[in-house]
């Protein structure tokens, strides 16, 4: 089955770029998403891309997809405070189009 | 964009008593919600798809006895954890898939927290 892998903590400082890393098994995946979760709430859809673009940009958000390696990343320019946060990568898994998620970077953002 | 609605957000009862959550799509039709459970500190496992008009399909592991999942609409599904115990606590969360079928992304409720004395 599917196996979505993630480094689970990366810490920054204010004003620096974040990056966090995600990595699949399945190389049939079409879409592949990122999550935000705040604590003690639900996932909040961060952005998404298709598997036929290798980058996608949404103001400070960054999406690369690197398709040879089944990597992809998640930039997050200029961090602040409140994007701490856990970031979960997810990528749909077989035609039902159930997601299968990594387990999730934790980015604490210190002033 | 769209908006999924969960309720209630948290849920305190003693053990044996049957808990009903409810998600709704707010601004769209779905006919496929899924029902996530996630541990503190661990990631979201699926639980089973829910399914307009038809049977909830369950992941492995999952008792569809113990977990019943009803779609009756296209903008409702509901997971009732029956005869609940404090394993069973846990925080709930449902999705549902935009229209468009399997290219659309699926937003997210904002989860119920379910804890069992």
């Amino acid at each position: 089955g599917e196996d979505v892998e993630q480094s689970l903590f990366l810490s920054v400082r204010e004003g620096d770029s974040s990056v966090i890393n995600c990595t699949y098994t399945d190389s049939s995946s079409t879409y592949l998403y990122w999550y935000k979760q705040e604590p003690g709430a639900g996932l909040q859809l961060l952005t998404y891309i298709f598997s036929n673009m290798d980058m996608k940009q949404d103001q400070r958000l960054t999406v690369l997809l690197n398709k040879k390696d089944k990597h992809l990343s998640l930039r997050i320019a200029d961090t602040q405070t409140g994007d701490s946060a856990i970031y979960f990568c997810a990528v749909p898994y077989n035609q039902g189009g159930k997601l299968i998620f990594g387990q999730g970077t934790e980015l604490s953002v210190k002033p | 964009g769209a908006v999924v609605s969960q309720h209630p957000s948290r849920v305190i009862c003693k053990s044996g008593t049957s808990v009903k959550i409810e998600c709704r799509s707010l601004d769209f039709q779905a006919t496929t919600m899924f029902w996530y459970r996630q541990f503190p500190k661990q990631s979201l496992m699926l639980m089973a798809t829910s399914n307009e008009g038809s049977k909830a399909t369950y992941e492995q592991g999952v008792e569809k006895d113990k977990f019943l999942i009803n779609h009756a609409s296209l903008t409702l599904s509901t997971l009732t954890v029956t005869s609940a115990h404090p394993e069973d606590s846990s925080f709930y969360i449902c999705s549902a898939r935009e229209p468009g079928g399997l290219r659309t992304p699926q937003h997210f409720g904002d989860g119920t927290r379910l804890s069992i004395l």
